[in-house]
């Protein structure tokens, strides 16, 4: 079957470093999404990961390992704006179905 | 560039009616797809689109329909409104490739 995971809620205070992290078994596998949701509000672009290693953008960094089936999105300097829901998505062979985590729910506290 | 736009933003139906949820993007996006999501359920596809005039059936796609006349328009049509259908529902769009959706701001549907 299809399956991601990612932990439901996480906490962490403002000015420190998060690491939400996404483990996915599918049949196939060409890329991994990560998309920041703030409640009541459309999910946003944050990343896209086809290749292992890690890519930086600002204070968001997203890493992949394909043999493991992992990946994780960073966030440094955290900001009290960074409280949001953080979904990974694999595209698991057709671009055109996703396949959705849950979201992990991040409370930035002060 | 206005993006993703999707209307209404808010509406409550009865048991038994109809209605058609706008989608509109200017980014001439060729991909489109209609999203619903529950609380604790993720995100989940209804119908999608590769294409003016060409749409194809999602993960739960009984109770809707589309049309896809536009490169623009994708609207999702509501038949017989059923309270199971109380949901926020998202649009998206995607020019193809290693890109990322744009989502439209959403609509909350509640059936009564």
């Amino acid at each position: 079957g299809q399956n991601i995971d990612q932990p439901t809620e996480m906490t962490a205070t403002e000015g420190a470093i998060v690491q939400i992290n996404c483990t996915y078994q599918t049949s196939g596998f060409n890329g991994l999404f990560w998309y920041q949701q703030h409640a009541g509000e459309a999910p946003t672009f944050l990343s896209y990961n086809v290749l292992d290693g890690l890519e930086e953008k600002g204070r968001f960094s997203s890493f992949l390992s394909r043999s493991k089936g992992y990946s994780y999105l960073l966030l440094k300097e955290l900001q009290m704006k960074d409280s949001a829901s953080y979904l990974c998505a694999v595209n698991a062979g057709n671009n055109r179905k996703l396949i959705w985590g849950l979201g992990t729910s991040l409370a930035v506290n002060p | 560039n206005a993006g993703v736009t999707q209307t209404p933003k808010f509406r409550i139906l009865k048991i038994g009616q109809s209605m058609t949820l706008q989608c509109a993007q200017d980014m001439n996006h060729n991909y489109m797809y209609w999203y619903r999501q529950d609380p604790g359920m993720g995100l989940k596809l209804i119908y999608y689109s590769v294409g003016a005039g060409i749409t194809d059936k999602g993960e739960v796609p009984n109770g809707y329909n589309v049309s896809r006349s536009t490169t623009e328009d994708f609207p999702l049509r509501l038949e017989l409104a059923a309270p199971s259908q109380t949901s926020v529902y998202f649009c998206a769009s995607q020019p193809g490739g290693a890109r990322g959706y744009t989502f439209g701001s959403g609509t909350r549907l509640t059936v009564v």
